[in-house]
């Protein structure tokens, strides 16, 4: 019972092009939703975020969009940098006691920006 | 620099021996956690921690004991190793309600 999903496992793009990442969920309960990049021997480091109640969060060159009807969710890279090679994760989160803090992540899509 | 460290980095051990992996935090954060990262699986939460002696389960909980004596310091054990535990553990605090911050992970392979 995979909650969060994505569904590229990786992505190469040019550098300067714009990179969307792509991420699905099935449960209406999330809300609260967030990007981790990680680079090889490295913890994941938090990059962006956006609750339930906006559709689009935007942080420099990285902007994420929320498609709550669809329970989809995007990450968009521009312009993209090779230094921006890296896993991404995006993971979800329900408010409750129970839930508190736990995230449910997304298998990753490794992101290759070539020079 | 979240003030997360984990240790051992790196561990070899044998089938049915042992093993505790440490984490520590210089934040004071009411919440821990423990996740495995393996290849299409992404991050599975382990076990955490809402309080010195307090903790719960994960989605991936079996095989895998936490204690937590001290706010800062939060130990996963493995009591008796498999094979199938061989992969890369995390630890993260929380410092607001949905946002986690990770530590460098330790990297245990059972032979």
């Amino acid at each position: 019972d995979q909650q969060v999903k994505q569904n590229s496992p990786s992505l190469s793009v040019q550098e300067g092009r714009i990179s969307i990442l792509n991420c699905d969920y099935t449960n209406s309960m999330f809300d609260y939703f967030l990007w981790y990049k990680k680079y090889p021997a490295e913890g994941p480091t938090f990059l962006i975020s956006i609750s339930s109640i906006k559709d689009k969060n935007e942080d420099g060159r990285f902007t994420v969009f929320l498609n709550k009807s669809a329970k989809h969710l995007s990450l968009h890279i521009v312009p993209s940098q090779p230094g921006d090679s890296a896993v991404y994760f995006c993971a979800a989160s329900a408010r409750g006691s129970s839930n508190t803090g736990k995230l449910i992540f997304g298998q990753g899509t490794t992101l290759q920006v070539k020079p | 620099d979240a003030g997360i460290t984990q240790s051992p980095r790196h561990k070899v051990t044998e089938t049915g021996t042992p093993v505790t992996l440490r984490c520590h935090q210089t934040e004071n954060h009411r919440y821990m956690y423990w996740y495995r990262q393996d290849p299409g699986h992404g991050l599975r939460l382990i076990h955490y921690s809402y309080g010195v002696k307090d903790t719960d389960k994960g989605e991936v909980s079996d095989g895998y004991s936490v204690s937590r004596s001290k706010t800062e310091d939060f130990l996963l054990t493995l009591e008796s190793a498999t094979s199938s535990q061989t992969s890369v553990y995390f630890c993260a605090i929380a410092p607001s309600d949905y946002e986690q911050y990770f530590g460098p992970g330790t990297r245990l392979t059972v032979t």
